[in-house]
């Protein structure tokens, strides 16, 4: 069965200090990988999708990375308003797509 | 402007009485598809449909109906809605397997 499991499920990071959400999937034949930003109270806003293995994207202080089994969304220097819920879903060979229950992240200034 | 709209946003009603809320997407995607998120357990999806008259069945679509008669709109239909269903539910649109671009969100609250 398709899953995707995200780590941490929360995280506090000071302004300016780096670091890593992981997302962690088992699907079968990945057609895409997808990472959302959801801000309280609204729909999820696209950020990037991932295709194939060593495949990388950026933009701005985000970069998303994808191996066979895991992608992660690395934060350089962040600022208080990347303070959001970041999501990961993936889309197999059928037509569905299954997200992670996402990273809540909170920078402080 | 490129965007996904819903109807209503807010929505109380009782248990047994059919609503609808709609979904409407101004971009001509082929790819519309209805989720429901709670606490703990994320973003689930409910119908999808790939494209005119051809809608499929998700993760949770037990009491839940959809239809796809015009390309850019594809209502969620409650026929006897039960608080198990009280929920935050979004409506999405996409090109295949790009990115979806999401409707704001409609809280529906069961009593």
């Amino acid at each position: 069965e398709d899953q995707v499991t995200q780590s941490p499920e929360a995280l506090r990071l000071q302004e300016g200090e780096s670091s890593s959400l992981n997302c962690s999937y088992t699907v079968s034949g990945l057609r895409g990988l997808f990472w959302y930003r959801q801000d309280p109270g609204k729909g999820p806003e696209f950020l990037f999708t991932l295709y194939s293995a060593g495949e990388e994207k950026e933009k701005e202080r985000l970069k998303a990375t994808l191996t066979k089994k895991e992608s992660f969304l690395h934060i350089t220097a962040p600022k208080p308003e990347d303070s959001a819920t970041y999501l990961c879903a993936v889309q197999g060979t059928g037509n569905q797509f299954y997200f992670g229950t996402g990273t809540s992240l909170t920078v402080i200034p | 402007e490129a965007q996904v709209t819903q109807n209503p946003r807010y929505l109380i009603t009782v248990t047994g009485k059919k609503l609808t809320v709609t979904c409407s997407q101004n971009m001509n995607h082929e790819y519309m598809s209805w989720y429901r998120q709670d606490p703990g357990l994320g973003l689930r999806q409910i119908y999808y449909s790939m494209n005119v008259e051809v809608t499929d069945k998700g993760d949770v679509p037990e009491g839940y109906k959809v239809s796809r008669k015009e390309k850019r709109n594809f209502p969620l239909i409650l026929e006897s809605p039960s608080p198990n269903q009280t929920s935050l539910y979004f409506c999405a649109s996409s090109f295949g397997s790009v990115a979806q671009y999401f409707g704001p969100g409609t809280r529906l609250t069961v009593l």
